[in-house]
């Protein structure tokens, strides 16, 4: 069936660090992908999405690009502040309105 | 613009009582979404509507759960009874017609539910 799977957290990082959050994906067909944020006490929100292969979404000065020769939709940020911390959700859309999260990754950044 | 509206954020239950959450969505928005968010997991689609039609309620567990949106607006998904395995995050979400892709999803800040 359609799934992602994101790395597990939580992820600890000192301010200005580089950030990665892994995610790969299993479906049929050609969803789109979505990377939503969870900050603290906030609901979920869209940070960024790619709705086919070699697409670069781009938020807040975070990427995710489209792999379809890896089924992947890393998420990356060149340097992380303290007001990153949240809990960051990759998610697959199938059929327009089928939305698949994954478990999520819970990131802390340090000053 | 004001954003998805649940209430109440807490409640604490116990096994076999009945338990009603409510959702208010975005002005204008016709697609409304229950999500169910399991303590270490994702969202999962509990039940989606347009307007006051239900569109998808495979992954809704129909002995127990119920929801229902009146009127296309407002929506209330009820637990009757509760069990133990029902505690977790209940997500509100809605977007404007056209589908996810092209009018994203809008989320509320859920309720939590405790079964003991």
């Amino acid at each position: 069936g359609n799934s992602v799977t994101q790395m597990e957290g939580p992820v600890t990082l000192s301010e200005e660090a580089f950030l990665t959050i892994n995610c790969t994906y299993t479906a049929t067909g050609y969803p789109s992908l979505f990377w939503y944020v969870q900050y603290p006490g906030e609901g979920l929100q869209l940070l960024l999405k790619a709705t086919k292969a070699d697409d670069k979404g781009s938020n807040k000065g975070f990427e995710a690009t489209y792999r379809k020769e890896t089924t992947s939709f890393h998420l990356e940020k060149g340097s992380v502040q303290v007001s990153d911390s949240a809990v960051y959700f990759c998610a697959l859309l199938y059929n327009n309105n089928d939305m698949r999260f994954g478990a999520g990754t819970r990131l802390t950044v340090k000053p | 613009e004001a954003g998805v509206a649940q209430s109440p954020r807490y409640k604490i239950i116990e096994k076999r009582q009945s338990v009603a959450f409510w959702c208010n969505p975005i002005s204008g928005h016709a697609t409304l979404y229950w999500y169910q968010q399991i303590l270490g997991q994702g969202p999962k689609l509990l039940i989606q509507f347009q307007n006051n039609g239900v569109v998808d309620d495979s992954q809704l567990p129909k002995d127990r759960f119920s929801a229902e949106r009146l009127k296309g607006v407002d929506s209330t998904l009820k637990i009757q009874p509760a069990k133990l395995e029902d505690s977790a995050v209940y997500l509100c979400a809605s977007s404007l017609d056209g589908g996810i892709l092209y009018s994203p999803l809008h989320f509320g800040n859920g309720t939590r539910l405790t079964v003991t």
